[in-house]
């Protein structure tokens, strides 16, 4: 069973800072993995989709990169800003169906 | 708005009451996820559709659960006699094969 662990759980920064949340999975036999980001009481939305055989993906201020024989994650985000507040979430997809298994989340507020 | 669109967002409910909830998935995407969220924890995997075929159900899906996508177009997902326990946020996702999971916002359940 995949388990997936992220770290760390709550995250407090001033707004201007760069900052890289960890996620770590059990199982490297993964299709894809994507990170989401939540807000509090809302659906998840995708924020970046990396495939099994990428390194990494960038999309504006974020930056994912994948070490999949490792088991490991990482997502960056540069220059934060108050809007960036929510939590997010790492997904590694299964092979067989691409099911997502999901982590806890980390919890992140910038602050003005 | 072309996303992922789910209803009722929020049901309040008897115990022992049957309940059902609808996703409306993007229209072209062929694969169809279920997942259930609870409070300071990622959504977990019940079921996923391929087309019109449920291909996959999780152990978490009693047989008290049931889920449909008749036609490969909308899903319902169906709890008979509801419990307290399944008192959490259902989400929907869509996916054209394993390509990005589209989030719907989720139906809030409450079982009293």
């Amino acid at each position: 069973k995949q388990e997936v662990t992220q770290i760390p759980a709550a995250l407090s920064v001033p707004e201007g800072e760069n900052l890289v949340l960890n996620c770590s999975f059990t199982d490297s036999a993964i299709y894809n993995l994507q990170w989401f980001r939540q807000d509090p009481g809302k659906g998840l939305t995708s924020l970046l989709l990396i495939q099994s055989s990428q390194r990494e993906q960038t999309s504006g201020r974020l930056n994912a990169s994948l070490d999949k024989s490792s088991g490991r994650s990482t997502l960056y985000i540069a220059a934060s800003q108050p809007g960036d507040s929510a939590t997010y979430l790492c997904a590694p997809g299964r092979n067989s169906g691409y099911a997502l298994n999901f982590g806890k989340g980390t919890s992140l507020l910038v602050t003005p | 708005d072309t996303g992922v669109s789910q209803n009722p967002r929020h049901k309040i409910t008897k115990r022992g009451q049957n309940v059902t909830f609808r996703c409306d998935p993007i229209s072209e995407h062929n694969r169809l996820y279920w997942y259930r969220q609870t409070l300071g924890q990622g959504p977990e995997f019940l079921t996923y559709f391929q087309n019109e075929a449920q291909l996959e159900k999780s152990r978490l899906l009693s047989d008290r659960f049931s889920a449909e996508r008749p036609k490969g177009s909308f899903s319902t997902l169906e709890i008979q006699r509801t419990e307290q326990g399944d008192s959490a946020m259902y989400l929907c996702a869509s996916s054209l094969g394993g390509k990005t999971q589209y989030f719907g916002p989720g139906t809030r359940l409450l079982v009293l």
